[in-house]
């Protein structure tokens, strides 16, 4: 089946510190990527994604780049923020044999706290 | 414009009981989904609607839970006999189109809104 494993949490780094959240997928047909963030007390938002190989998603200074060969989507920002604490949730859809419903599967999350 | 909203925000109930979660869209997404997030965990699919229909309810766990959208709007997700391990927030999520060959939903952003945090006591 399909499944998302991202690396271990929590991440605590200071503020302007390089950020790399890891994820890996395995997936039974051709799968796009997610990024989710989850603010304290908010919903779940879509960060960025990514729908072939190759492609490079980004928004907000985040960047992820869709990795077929290594079935990686790493999450990265050059200089984090104490607003970027929140959790992180890589995630993938999968479209097989044409068709698809769009049902995400997702990461365990990874917990982001950035300090002053 | 409004988001997904989801009552009750909190639902505490006991072991053995009824409980219904609803779920309003955003209005015009023809697409919904319900996905159950434990502790410490990523959110799990549930089902999927598209319109009235569940297209996909592959995710429920077992024949307690029950989820329906008569209208295509509104969706309901109905647990019966309520067990501990139940305990959870429940999400759902909506999105503008269609999926199948037209629609590749798959690409399209997933509007979640803010849960029902369920205990089962």
């Amino acid at each position: 089946g399909d499944s998302v494993t991202q690396m271990e949490g929590p991440v605590t780094l200071s503020e302007e510190a390089f950020l790399t959240i890891n994820c890996t997928y395995t997936a039974t047909g051709y799968p796009s990527l997610f990024w989710y963030v989850q603010y304290p007390g908010e919903g779940l938002q879509l960060l960025l994604k990514a729908t072939k190989a190759d492609d490079k998603g980004s928004n907000k200074g985040f960047e992820a780049t869709y990795r077929k060969e290594t079935t990686s989507f790493h999450l990265e920002k050059g200089s984090v923020q104490v607003s970027d604490s929140a959790v992180y949730f890589c995630a993938l859809s999968v479209e097989a044999g044409g068709t698809s419903y769009g049902k995400l599967t997702f990461g365990q999350g990874t917990i982001l706290t950035v300090h002053p | 414009g409004a988001g997904v909203s989801q009552t009750p925000s909190n639902k505490v109930t006991e072991k053995g009981k009824y409980v219904e979660l609803r779920c309003d869209p955003i209005s015009g997404h023809t697409a919904l989904y319900w996905y159950r997030q434990s502790l410490g965990q990523g959110p799990e699919f549930l089902i999927y609607f598209q319109g009235t229909g569940a297209a996909d309810d592959s995710g429920l766990p077992n024949d307690r839970f029950f989820a329906v959208r008569p209208e295509g709007s509104v969706s309901t997700l109905k647990i019966q006999r309520t067990e501990r391990g139940d305990s959870a927030v429940y999400l759902c999520a909506s999105t503008p189109t269609a999926g199948g060959l037209a629609g590749r939903s798959s690409y399209n952003e997933q509007f979640f809104g803010p849960g029902t945090r369920l205990t089962v006591l």
